[in-house]
C-alpha cells in the first residue's frame, strides 16, 4: 500500500447505528486530518492530529470521535448521526503540523449514507 | 472574515482550447497557496505549492501563478483526461495547518 488508505469506500447506516472509518497513511508522516466534504461546499477541517495529539478540533459535533492510536493510524467513530451528515469524509496527512505549511495528502475517502 | 472563492464555478472546453481558472483569497497573511486536482468520487490530488507573489509552477498542460490577491490556473491545449474539479487551499499565518478551502471550478473538456 502506498499514499493514505481509507476503509469502508463506502458505507451505509441507520441513525442508530455506530461504525468507524479508518484511514491509514504510508508516508511517515506525522499529522493526520479528517474532512468532511458535502455537495456544492468546500471542504470542512473537521480534526487535526499532530505527533497523535488532536491539536484541532472545528466545533464538530459529539457524535463524531476521533482516534489516533499512533501516528499512521487515523480513526473517527461514528454514532446516532443524522441525515445532514451524510457526505464524502476524506483522511490526509502531512509531514508536519502546527506552524509550517505542509502540503496535505489526501486518501481515496469514504462515501457515508445516513438513513 | 478569510475567504477563498473560485471562478467559473463550472467551465467546458473543447479539446485543444486553453482557459484559465481563478483563486481569488481574502486572507490575513497568506503563508501558502495549493492547487487540488479532484476527479468524481476521489480525494483530491496535490498539483502545486505557491508561497510568493509573482511565483509560477508548471506540470505538464498545467501552470499554476500567483498574486496578492489570487492565483490562476492555467491549462494549455487540454484534453479530456484534464476533466475533474479543481480546488485550491490557502494556509493563513497563525493558523498552521488549518487551510481554507474553495468551493473548486468542475472543468470539463470535450472531445
Amino acid at each position: 500500500e502506498t499514499g493514505v488508505t481509507q476503509t469502508p469506500r463506502h458505507l451505509v447506516m441507520g441513525m442508530t447505528n455506530k461504525k468507524s472509518l479508518k484511514c491509514e497513511q504510508h508516508l511517515g508522516h506525522n499529522a493526520m486530518y479528517w474532512y468532511k466534504q458535502s455537495a456544492k461546499k468546500p471542504l470542512e477541517l473537521m480534526f487535526v492530529y499532530s505527533l497523535e495529539e488532536r491539536v484541532e478540533n472545528n466545533s464538530v459535533p459529539s457524535r463524531f470521535s476521533p482516534e489516533c492510536p499512533n501516528s499512521s493510524h487515523l480513526f473517527l467513530h461514528l454514532h446516532t448521526l443524522q441525515p445532514e451528515d451524510s457526505a464524502l469524509y476524506l483522511c490526509a496527512s502531512s509531514p508536519t503540523s502546527g506552524g509550517a505549511t505542509d502540503t496535505q495528502y489526501f486518501g481515496p475517502g469514504t462515501r457515508l449514507t445516513v438513513l | 472574515e478569510d475567504q477563498v472563492t473560485q471562478s467559473p464555478e463550472a467551465l467546458r472546453l473543447q479539446e485543444g482550447e486553453s482557459s484559465s481558472l481563478n483563486c481569488s483569497y481574502t486572507v490575513s497573511g497568506l503563508r501558502g497557496l495549493f492547487w487540488y486536482r479532484q476527479d468524481p468520487g476521489k480525494g483530491p490530488e496535490f498539483l502545486f505549492t505557491l508561497y510568493s507573489a509573482g511565483e509560477e509552477k508548471e506540470k505538464e498542460r498545467l501552470k499554476a501563478t500567483l498574486t496578492k490577491k489570487e492565483s490562476f490556473l492555467h491549462i494549455t491545449a487540454p484534453k479530456p483526461e484534464d476533466s475533474a474539479t479543481y480546488l485550491c487551499a490557502v494556509a493563513r499565518d497563525n493558523y498552521g495547518q488549518n487551510f481554507v478551502f474553495g468551493p473548486g471550478t468542475r472543468l470539463s473538456v470535450l472531445p
